[in-house]
């Protein structure tokens, strides 16, 4: 099982808005509505930021969003600010016989 | 609030088998509602599912890692444990224990730890 497609860069100015993109099969992304997005800072854990496609856990700020068309899904970071500039994964789960969690390559974004 | 975390070797020679711990605390590890996963990031890349063990006892693994992976859950010591055998230098990662809530979307993670796989 590959793992989902990030871009392996992006970057924005403050303020403005950037979407990161995560593409998989119809096995993973666009059969299960279990994807998940993970900031991770330097030497850190990974933090959840997005699950179930949409959902955000409690204290994540709402410029975080989630979407998914197809075999597709997406993190838009809304305001960007300093502290985004991070590491963000996605994941997904794959269903069928041998069911199990993947990742995508990670996308770096950088605050101009 | 939950915390988790990661101890065993630092350091694993080739061929043998990595056995790490990752102890819970502030809540039960025998909630029925609780899964937990391993996860490791090699140094410089990404994110690597290793595999997951759900309340029932339940595990799902990597395929990649399947042959060679062993989870399991220890409520009385409330401890989540991972066995890798054969390891190969490819193994060298930081490893993560995690709740995994559902899915594979995993609100609290442990801090970490780095094995390295060297004679």
């Amino acid at each position: 099982q590959s793992a989902l497609t990030q871009p392996p860069s992006a970057s924005g100015s403050p303020g403005q808005s950037v979407t990161i993109s995560c593409t998989g099969t119809s096995s993973d992304v666009g059969g299960y509505n279990y994807v998940s997005w993970y900031q991770q800072l330097p030497g850190k854990a990974p933090k959840l930021l997005i699950y179930d496609v949409t959902k955000r856990p409690s204290g994540v700020p709402d410029r975080f969003s989630g979407s998914k068309s197809g075999n597709s899904a997406s993190l838009t970071v809304s305001g960007l600010q300093a502290e985004d500039e991070a590491d963000y994964y996605c994941s997904s789960y794959v269903g069928a016989n041998n069911a199990h969690v993947i990742f995508g390559g990670g996308t770096k974004l950088t605050v101009l | 609030q939950l915390q988790l975390q990661e101890s065993g070797p630092g350091v694993v020679r080739p061929s043998e088998t990595l056995s790490l711990t990752c102890t819970i605390s502030g809540d039960s590890v025998n909630r029925r509602n609780y899964n937990w996963a391993w996860i490791r990031q090699p140094p410089g890349k990404g994110l690597e599912w290793i595999g997951s063990i759900v309340y029932s006892g339940g595990t799902f693994y990597n395929p990649s890692l399947r042959s060679r992976v062993t989870i399991s859950v220890d409520t009385s010591r409330s401890q989540l444990s991972l066995k890798l055998t054969s390891v190969t230098a490819a193994d060298t990662a930081v490893y993560f224990c995690a709740r995994d809530q559902n899915g594979g979307s995993c609100p609290d993670w442990g801090q970490g730890t780095l094995v390295t796989v060297s004679s």
